[in-house]
């Protein structure tokens, strides 16, 4: 049972466009919603995240937009560039511990 | 300060076969795990520890032994491989529950 599902699987943009990749999650005890950044050959890196007690979150040219009751989160990529062409991963934990439950990722391609 | 470090990069085992993959972090974290990634699937939890001498099991278990003997590292043994068990391999580490994964390079394994 996927816990937390996310789409689209691959998305395609021109330079200065806007992507925006959703997640859904399941479990209403998820407290901390995290996004990674994965490029080839490379372990993902965090680019952002957010608690449920905010409803966004900026940082730079990315932002998480965040929808408690219908539990839902998003990740918009403002002005998008090339060097942002990666895999792009939601994910979601519990306050109990930090095991992360990861989406099933979202390969980004933004054309110069 | 390497952050976490895996070994090998790549490895190719027959079935049957057993091996283990080393990982290791230089930064004080109590917290690591091992994920497998497989396409479509995003990163699923195998293994994890909060501190030397701690273990648990993660959602895809089966395989698959860790141990803790020291905070620095957290090798995975694959008890006798499968061709299922082909995949990515990650480890992560965290400083607490409410700090960010740091992932390693990964390990590509091929059994064959």
């Amino acid at each position: 049972q996927q816990q937390v599902k996310q789409s689209p699987q691959s998305l395609i943009v021109q330079k200065g466009g806007i992507p925006i990749i959703n997640c859904a999650y399941e479990n209403t005890a998820f407290d901390y919603f995290p996004w990674y950044q994965q490029f080839p050959g490379k372990g993902p890196a965090l680019l952002i995240a957010i608690r449920p007690d905010v409803s966004e979150k900026k940082e730079g040219r990315f932002t998480i937009s965040f929808n408690k009751s219908a539990k839902q989160f998003s990740l918009h990529i403002m002005d998008s560039q090339p060097g942002d062409s990666a895999t792009y991963f939601c994910a979601a934990a519990p306050p109990s511990a930090r095991q992360l439950t990861f989406g099933s990722g979202t390969q980004l391609t933004v054309l110069p | 300060n390497a952050g976490v470090t895996q070994t090998p990069k790549f490895q190719v085992l027959k079935t049957g076969q057993s091996m283990t993959l080393q990982c290791a972090q230089d930064m004080n974290h109590e917290y690591m795990s091992w994920y497998r990634q497989d396409p479509g699937m995003g990163l699923r939890l195998i293994h994890y520890s909060v501190g030397a001498g701690i273990t648990d099991q993660g959602e895809v278990p089966n395989g698959y032994n860790v141990s803790r003997s020291t905070t620095e590292d957290f090798p995975l043994r694959l008890l006798s491989a499968a061709p299922s068990q082909t995949s990515v391999y990650f480890c992560a580490s965290s400083f607490d529950r409410n700090s960010p994964l740091h992932f390693g390079n990964g390990t590509r394994l091929t059994v064959t």
